[in-house]
C-alpha cells in the first residue's frame, strides 16, 4: 500500500515571501500521479497542481510549482509571492495509474499554512 | 465547471440511527468516491464506485455501505450510527479513462453523532 507523509503540521510565512511545503511518499509502483490540494476554511477542496510520474519536468501553475524528485520519492510544493488568500490546509495526494480500486487518492495528513500580513 | 453537490453541509444524528449522506455530480463522471476527513489524519477513502451498482471498498469501509442506483448520485449509508463516526465526509467524482484528470470534490458534510 502507498503512504504519503507531510512532516510539517503547520507552516507560517510572511505575505509576499516564498514558502515550501514538504511531501514524501512510499510506493513500489513506477507510474502514478501526485497532486496538491488546497482546502480553505470554506472546506472546498481545490486542486492546486498535479504531476505525472513519467514526466521529468516539474509542474508549474502561476505562483505554484513543485519539486518532484522521483528517486527520492519527494514532491514538495513551492508557493511564491504568498498572498493572504493562500492561507489554507494543503494536502499532498497520490494516485496509482493502475485503475480500478486503485483509483482512489491516498492523502497525507495535511499542512496548515498561515500567511502573516 | 464540474459541480459536486452534497445534500447537507451540517447534520446531527443520534447513536443507532440509519444515516444517509447524498452526493450528486453533474458531469456524467463514471467514478465517484466517499472520503472521511479527521484532524491530524487527512482524508481516508471509505468507498469508491466506478459504475452504476458497482462499488469497491476503500481503506476504512467498516460501519459504512454505499448505493449507486443512478450514475450521477452516490449515497453513503451509516447503517447504525456510532459516535466514532462523527467526522467530515467528502464526496468526489472523476471521469474514467482519462487518467491524468483529478478528482473534483463537494463542500463536505460535517456529521455529528450524539
Amino acid at each position: 500500500a502507498q503512504t504519503v507523509t507531510q512532516s510539517q503540521p503547520e507552516m507560517s510565512v510572511q505575505e509576499a515571501e516564498t514558502v515550501t511545503l514538504s511531501c514524501t511518499y512510499d510506493t513500489s509502483e513506477s507510474d502514478y500521479y501526485l497532486f496538491w490540494y488546497k482546502q480553505p476554511p470554506s472546506r472546498q477542496m481545490i486542486l492546486v497542481i498535479r504531476q505525472e510520474a513519467y514526466k521529468q519536468q516539474n509542474a508549474t501553475e502561476n505562483r505554484f510549482s513543485v519539486n518532484f524528485q522521483k528517486a527520492a520519492k519527494s514532491f514538495s510544493l513551492k508557493i511564491s509571492d504568498s498572498q493572504l488568500g493562500d492561507a489554507a490546509m494543503y494536502f499532498c495526494a497520490y494516485r496509482s495509474r493502475r485503475g480500478g480500486g486503485a483509483d482512489g487518492l491516498t492523502f497525507g495528513k495535511g499542512t496548515h499554512l498561515i500567511i502573516q500580513p | 465547471d464540474v459541480k459536486v453537490t452534497q445534500s447537507s453541509r451540517y447534520l446531527v444524528k443520534r447513536t443507532g440511527e440509519k444515516v444517509f449522506l447524498e452526493c450528486v455530480q453533474d458531469m456524467d463522471h463514471e467514478n465517484m468516491f466517499w472520503y472521511r476527513q479527521d484532524p491530524g489524519l487527512g482524508l481516508r477513502l471509505i468507498y469508491f464506485s466506478y459504475d452504476v451498482k458497482m462499488k469497491e471498498k476503500g481503506d476504512i469501509p467498516e460501519g459504512y455501505s454505499v448505493s449507486r442506483e443512478k450514475k450521477e448520485r452516490f449515497s453513503l449509508i451509516l447503517e447504525s450510527a456510532s459516535t466514532n463516526q462523527t467526522s467530515m465526509y467528502l464526496c468526489a467524482s472523476r471521469v474514467q479513462g482519462i487518467s491524468n484528470q483529478p478528482q473534483h470534490f463537494g463542500d463536505g458534510t460535517r456529521l455529528s453523532i450524539l
